[in-house]
């Protein structure tokens, strides 16, 4: 069945940039997403990839799509401590359902 | 501003007692979905609907019911809650298949004894 898996935690210094990936089994999905949660909220959306781009960028986040390997990453420019958060990456099937990874927990030290 | 709103936004409750959450968005999408995050799971789909009177079963049905009566609103319901129904409910929107971008509400903290 579809899976999307991702690493659990991932830490890094104020400044530097955070990639966080994820890999995916259903290669028709048209939609890539990846949200934003932080403590005691709900999903924010962060930002999402169609499935025919290779790069998204939207000013300090640049998303790569790799279709052939199914791999998808994000990228933090700049990572700030408002940054951290869990970051969840999700695929699309068929019927505009979302499959979730377990979330990235991202630990942005000063 | 359009949103989408569930309450409550945290719930005790004892095991076999039924439980509704509420979910209610102004957005008029003709998708709604609702989510359980658990540590280690991610999000998982319960139900989900396409429109007024249809619903359909998630990963994670057994145990929950929902209806769609209007646009607005997907209550979901736990028949005779469990322990293992203890979790964090996500209620989401979409506004149509063509575009799939979910807009999630706040959650319910439930907690089942």
């Amino acid at each position: 069945g579809e899976d999307v898996e991702q690493s659990l935690f991932l830490s890094v210094r104020e400044g530097d940039s955070s990639v966080i990936n994820c890999t995916y089994t259903d290669s028709s999905s048209t939609y890539l997403y990846w949200y934003k949660q932080e403590p005691g909220a709900g999903l924010q959306l962060l930002t999402y990839i169609f499935s025919n781009m290779d790069m998204k960028q939207d000013q300090r986040l640049t998303v790569l799509l790799n279709k052939k390997d199914k791999h998808l990453s994000l990228r933090i420019a700049d990572t700030q401590t408002g940054d951290s958060a869990i970051y969840f990456c999700a695929e699309t099937i068929q019927g505009g359902k979302l499959i979730f990874g377990q979330g990235t927990e991202l630990s942005v030290k000063p | 501003d359009a949103e989408i709103t569930q309450s409550p936004r945290h719930k005790i409750t004892e095991t076999g007692r039924q439980v509704t959450l509420a979910c209610h968005q102004t957005w008029n999408h003709n998708n709604m979905f609702w989510y359980r995050q658990d540590l280690g799971h991610g999000l998982r789909l319960i139900h989900y609907s396409y429109g007024v009177h249809d619903t359909n079963k998630g990963e994670v049905s057994d145990g929950y019911s929902v209806s769609r009566s209007n646009t607005e609103d997907l209550p979901l319901t736990l028949e005779s809650a469990a322990s293992s129904q203890t979790s964090v409910y996500f209620c989401a929107s979409s506004e149509s298949q063509g575009m799939e971008t979910q807009y999630f509400g706040p959650g319910t903290r439930l907690l089942v004894l």
